[in-house]
């Protein structure tokens, strides 16, 4: 079985521009998470998507949001990037609602950096 | 590959001695735990889990142990392999709605 993954893999942006983000889950998974990984803050949880709707929120602005398709392929979209914004952003997917015993995949990630 | 980290603590182990890495978390009222391995250029792996209604549970080489009491979790790899050498890092929930607060992590360095 595949794994999760997410294009594209590496991505420039500069300041003020918009990034879209892909993330194709495990096949059968419906649950998408998203995270952002800094050496500063560490891993932070973003979003997660279950059933095409927004089941929980980190603490992020309203910059940063997200969707989920029929087929639970999810994107996330930053609008507005800010320098800070640069980062290592990993999605994850589960057979169901994560949480409590439902282990998470995790694919490679797509590399961000904000000029 | 990809840093996930600065300024990481850093545990080095010689192959085949047992390691122990720590994590102290943050909210009393975190009743689910999860510890997770990063290789360098790779997203997180799940390795092993653990709800606040026990103390400890172990997988194969690898033993968490959970001290409510303290907030601190534990893990613990028996006969570390040079395969083991990544970033560990431990992850809090409260059970009911997934919002996970994650450590800082560890790196490990293994010698062959």
């Amino acid at each position: 079985k595949a794994g999760v993954t997410q294009t594209p893999r590496y991505l420039i942006k500069t300041r003020g521009q918009q990034v879209t983000l892909s993330c194709s889950p495990i096949s059968g998974h419906r649950s998408v998470s998203w995270y952002q990984q800094t050496p500063g803050q560490g891993l932070q949880f973003l979003f997660e998507y279950f059933s095409e709707t927004q089941r929980n929120k980190g603490n992020f602005p309203g910059r940063f949001s997200g969707r989920q398709f029929s087929n639970s392929r999810s994107e996330m979209n930053v609008s507005t990037l800010e320098l800070g914004d640069s980062a290592l952003y990993l999605c994850a997917s589960s057979p169901r609602l994560a949480g409590a015993g439902e282990t998470q995949y995790f694919g490679p990630g797509t590399r961000l950096l904000v000029l | 590959g990809e840093s996930v980290g600065l300024h990481l603590p850093t545990l080095s182990v010689q192959e085949g001695d047992n390691s122990i890495i720590n994590c102290a978390y943050s909210n009393s009222a975190s009743d689910y735990f999860i510890w997770y391995k990063q290789e360098s250029g790779k997203g997180p792996q799940f390795i092993i889990d653990i709800r606040s209604n026990m103390d400890k549970r172990q997988g194969q080489r690898v033993t968490v142990l959970l001290n409510k009491t303290v907030k601190h979790l534990s893990l613990q790899i028996a006969a570390t392999q040079p395969g083991d050498s990544a970033v560990y890092f431990c992850a809090e929930n409260i059970v009911g709605s997934y919002i996970p607060t994650f450590g800082r992590g560890t790196s490990l360095i293994v010698h062959p």
